[in-house]
């Protein structure tokens, strides 16, 4: 256990619809972290929340956004699916933003869309 | 622009044997990198991380990963595989803006 917690497991929903995740740190990390997983795109980075502000962007699309709320929670919300949206979406949390710390991974949330 | 490649999607070994799971990256800077194990329905786990120092880097249950410079490598090895070593493995390295790159993974297959 990472100590990183992510809910829902597992979401099914329709195109068109949007969604929340959401991801809760380890105690005391400030750094949250947003990944996607698919068969076709590999593991991807999203975005960097470090203490409510965002501090990078990988390939997040424009449909997508996600906040880091003042108690470290952060959510990952997707508008308008697509059937391609479905994946699997991992949080990750560490103490700062060094690049040399470790990243905390949560059990992801499992993403279909019909 | 940074970028992992992970030779082999699928690798097989013996109980026993030798695991060797490579990893090539292109980075314009000195890299952090990073090899992360995923078990079936489960996030992903740090193996084993190079930032700076020792070039050899040695990890948990029994793996290492050498940093290479000049050939722009960081393999992950073990001398003994075991059965609970089947999973998948990625490698990554990580830029100074913070932003990760992984590579498509290597699926390990230990055979009894």
């Amino acid at each position: 256990d990472s100590g990183v917690t992510q809910t829902p497991k597992h979401l099914i929903t329709a195109t068109g619809q949007r969604v929340t995740l959401r991801c809760s740190p380890r105690s005391g990390d400030l750094s949250v972290y947003w990944y996607q997983q698919s068969l076709d795109q590999g593991l991807q980075f999203l975005i960097h929340y470090y203490n409510g502000e965002e501090r990078a962007k990988g390939n997040i699309l424009e449909r997508f956004s996600a906040q880091q709320f003042p108690d470290l929670h952060s959510e990952l919300n997707l508008s308008s699916l697509e059937l391609g949206d479905s994946a699997l979406y991992f949080c990750a949390s560490s103490p700062r933003t060094s690049v040399s710390e470790t990243q905390y991974f949560g059990p992801g949330t499992r993403l279909l869309v019909l | 622009a940074q970028s992992v490649t992970q030779l082999g999607s699928h690798v097989s070994v013996s109980e026993g044997a030798l695991v060797l799971l490579r990893c090539n990256y292109s980075s314009s800077v000195p890299p952090y990198l990073f090899w992360y194990v995923q078990y079936p329905n489960q996030g992903l786990q740090l193996l084993l991380k190079y930032t700076t120092g020792a070039t050899l880097v040695k990890g948990i249950n029994g793996f290492e990963a050498e940093f290479k410079k000049s050939e722009t490598s960081f393999h992950l090895t073990k001398p003994s595989a075991h059965m609970s070593d089947a999973a998948e493995y990625f490698c990554a390295v990580r830029n100074t803006g913070n932003q990760f790159y992984f590579g498509t993974g290597t699926s390990l297959t230990v055979i009894p």
